[in-house]
């Protein structure tokens, strides 16, 4: 069984477009993630969720919108997609638990991604 | 916020040598740093991880160790072998919630 899983794996459109990623997880886990990997391989958090509830938004247009149905979901919506888009998204999890003082120093868990190509 | 420099980009090494990358940090509040590593087509994959009470940390051929008063650690791989090939990166977990990751090594192990 795969712990962290995104569909689609590829995804191919036009600029302008609007476009939707979705991420599940069954471990368990209270927090999830979402990462833009781009071209030269570089990893960048753009949002983490806690029981569904928004925690990190790094600088990221509003054009992208994470929704968290429930805590094993984590879906990313981005509308009017542009050709800085291109790149690999990963949705991640981890079991943290905030407020607890621990500092949320647990490991995170990485899906297999998904490869936006915007022509 | 954090900076996490990571050290070689690229790591040639043939079967049975060693291989060590470097990461540097910033915040002296940062007390959780895994290791990732990434083959072609997958996401990232913890290998090790240690916490900032400990100074070295072994599982079989892989080794992490601490220096948390120079802020760095390194990653050890012992015996190489091909399937070592990857993407490796190293991460700090800052402020309680997000990872920050390095630039990634490049390591190929030819046999």
């Amino acid at each position: 069984d795969t712990a962290v899983s995104q569909t689609p794996k590829y995804l191919v459109t036009q600029m302008g477009n609007d476009k939707s990623i979705k991420c599940e997880q069954n471990l368990g886990h209270d927090t999830m993630y979402w990462y833009k990997q781009d071209s030269k391989k570089f990893l960048k958090i753009m949002f983490s969720y806690n029981n569904k509830e928004l925690i990190i938004n790094e600088t990221v247009p509003n054009r992208f919108s994470p929704k968290s149905p429930d805590k094993a979901h984590l879906n990313l919506h981005i509308n009017s997609l542009e050709l800085g888009d291109s790149a690999v998204y990963f949705c991640a999890s981890s079991q943290e638990a905030y407020g607890t003082g621990e500092g949320g120093n647990q490991p995170q868990h990485f899906g297999d991604g998904t490869r936006l190509s915007i022509l | 916020g954090e900076n996490v420099e990571q050290h070689p980009s690229t790591l040639s090494v043939q079967e049975g040598d060693s291989a060590v990358i470097k990461c540097t940090y910033s915040d002296s509040a940062s007390n959780y740093f895994p290791w990732y590593k990434q083959e072609l087509g997958k996401g990232p994959q913890l290998i090790i991880d240690i916490r900032s009470n400990v100074g070295e940390k072994k599982d079989q051929r892989i080794a992490v160790t601490l220096n948390k008063t120079a802020k760095h650690f390194s990653l050890h791989i012992t015996e190489t072998q091909p399937e070592d090939s990857a993407v490796y990166f190293c991460a700090v977990h800052w402020a309680g919630t997000a990872l920050i990751f390095g630039k990634g090594t490049t390591l190929s192990v030819s046999s």
